[in-house]
């Protein structure tokens, strides 16, 4: 499995912008880049995916970089709810026979203050 | 997003008692279905694949005949911990394929 590596933490202020790091060197041609984060206690809550452009969504945006070795996800205005883990994931396409599943890293474990 | 839902949330049960996790697809049907554990301050670890009307397919280390996994339909799956033993307290969390990987709230197993 393709791996990632993000930061083990981070700390940000609230309503400022935050830029989440993952590097994916080995990614392959057709890997996605999946975004999910786990509150405490809680299951997994996907964030947001892309393969080669940026995306933007009501939660957060991706920048993929263009040899898509690495990618950042951003938060632009951190609240209070946003400090959880955050997983950095390469998925293969569904049609893949390894497509679907996600391998979890560490993640990054993004806390917010007041 | 979808909604899967996990029950019960959580469950204490003694040594040597089986236990049953069942994971729904509340508003879409799931032809894949996963299965995750989590020990505290780790992250998650795929145990298997479930697939509808077939047998799960587990990652390397996990024991099928202790986690028995049944997909019976396209909205439910269950996870059977057979013979629970302490070290097997741990976060139990599903997750149900749609357009994307949408997961449950977890079930938190303690094992005395």
């Amino acid at each position: 499995d393709a791996k990632t590596t993000q930061p083990n933490s981070m700390e940000s202020n609230e309503e400022e912008p935050v830029h989440l790091p993952c590097n994916h060197s080995t990614i392959s041609g057709t890997d996605y880049i999946h975004w999910y984060r786990q509150l405490p206690s809680q299951g997994p809550e996907y964030v947001i995916h892309g393969l080669t452009s940026n995306v933007n969504n009501r939660m957060a945006s991706l920048a993929i970089a263009e040899d898509r070795k690495s990618s950042t996800l951003i938060l632009h205005r951190a609240t209070l709810r946003d400090a959880a883990v955050y997983y950095c994931i390469l998925r293969a396409p569904l049609l893949h026979n390894q497509g679907g599943k996600l391998i979890f890293g560490q993640g990054t474990e993004l806390s917010v203050k007041p | 997003g979808a909604v899967v839902s996990q029950h019960p949330s959580r469950v204490i049960c003694k040594s040597g008692t089986s236990v049953k996790i069942e994971c729904r697809s509340l508003d879409f049907q799931a032809t894949t279905m996963f299965w995750y554990r989590q020990f505290p301050k780790q992250s998650l670890m795929l145990m298997a694949t479930s697939n509808e009307g077939s047998k799960a397919t587990y990652e390397q280390g996990v024991e099928k005949d202790k986690f028995l996994i049944n997909h019976a339909s396209l909205t439910l799956s269950t996870l059977t911990v057979t013979s629970a033993h302490p070290e097997d307290s741990s976060f139990y969390i599903c997750s149900a394929l749609g357009y994307e990987q949408f997961f449950g709230p977890g079930t938190r197993l303690t094992v005395l």
